[in-house]
């Protein structure tokens, strides 16, 4: 089954960008569609949007002036780039493949927090 | 858009049975999939239920979804609990392209 790895800094300076990694090991990125989640301290799972292989995107409409999601199938990888970021963006931020209308597999999650 | 609210918690002992509603706020549930997840403390999520109904390869058949269009809701049954049944669940769905979490629910067996 495909597995997925977070990777990225675990800490942001306040209105600087925020950029993770995914990479997807025991299948290929040309299947599925590819997604970020992010989870805030003993909060709720907010979705942050999604990719295709081939680049089509989608973004929550709360942050899509400052999200940018994108793929390298080269790599095998996906990235997520959130700019302008705040105290509010610390989270713990999850990579998932998506089937039909849900998630079928989450990657273990990276915690990264916002702050000088 | 539209929001999915569950009770904050839900409490039982082992070897009970408990069902953890999932309300749709407006558009009709029926009109796309729901998912549960799985999420224990300090882990990540994990799918149980997917479209409706279906689970997972692994997902003991302790686990079981439903759909209620006469109050708009979905349910989550886990029958026969167990005290590692012992965590949070998110019930998810779908519109208009965008993916909707549910409030959560924390499960506790007694």
């Amino acid at each position: 089954q495909v597995q997925l790895q977070e990777s990225g800094p675990g800490l942001v300076k306040p209105s600087e960008t925020l950029s993770l990694t995914c990479t997807v090991s025991g299948g290929s990125i040309s299947s599925y569609y590819w997604s970020w989640i992010r989870q805030p301290p003993g909060k709720g799972l907010e979705w942050i949007g999604y990719i295709y292989y081939s680049g089509s995107t989608n973004y929550n409409p709360s942050l899509k002036s400052r999200v940018t999601i994108s793929v390298d199938t080269s790599k095998n990888q996906f990235s997520l780039k959130l700019s302008s970021v705040t105290a509010a963006d610390t989270a713990v931020y999850y990579c998932a493949s998506l089937v039909g209308s849900g998630v079928l597999v989450w990657g273990r999650g990276t915690l990264v927090t916002v702050s000088s | 858009n539209f929001m999915l609210t569950q009770p904050h918690s839900v409490s039982e002992s082992p070897g009970k049975t408990v069902t953890i509603s999932c309300t749709r706020s407006s558009g009709s549930i029926a009109s796309n999939y729901v998912q549960w997840y799985q999420q224990r403390p300090g882990s990540a999520p994990t799918t149980v239920i997917y479209e409706d109904n279906q689970r997972p390869s692994g997902v003991p058949d302790r686990f079981s979804g439903s759909i209620d269009s006469s109050s708009n809701s979905a349910s989550l049954t886990i029958s026969g609990l167990k005290t590692e049944d012992e965590a949070d669940y998110y019930c998810q769905s779908y519109d208009s392209s965008n993916y909707v979490f549910g409030t959560g629910t924390k499960v506790t067996v007694l």
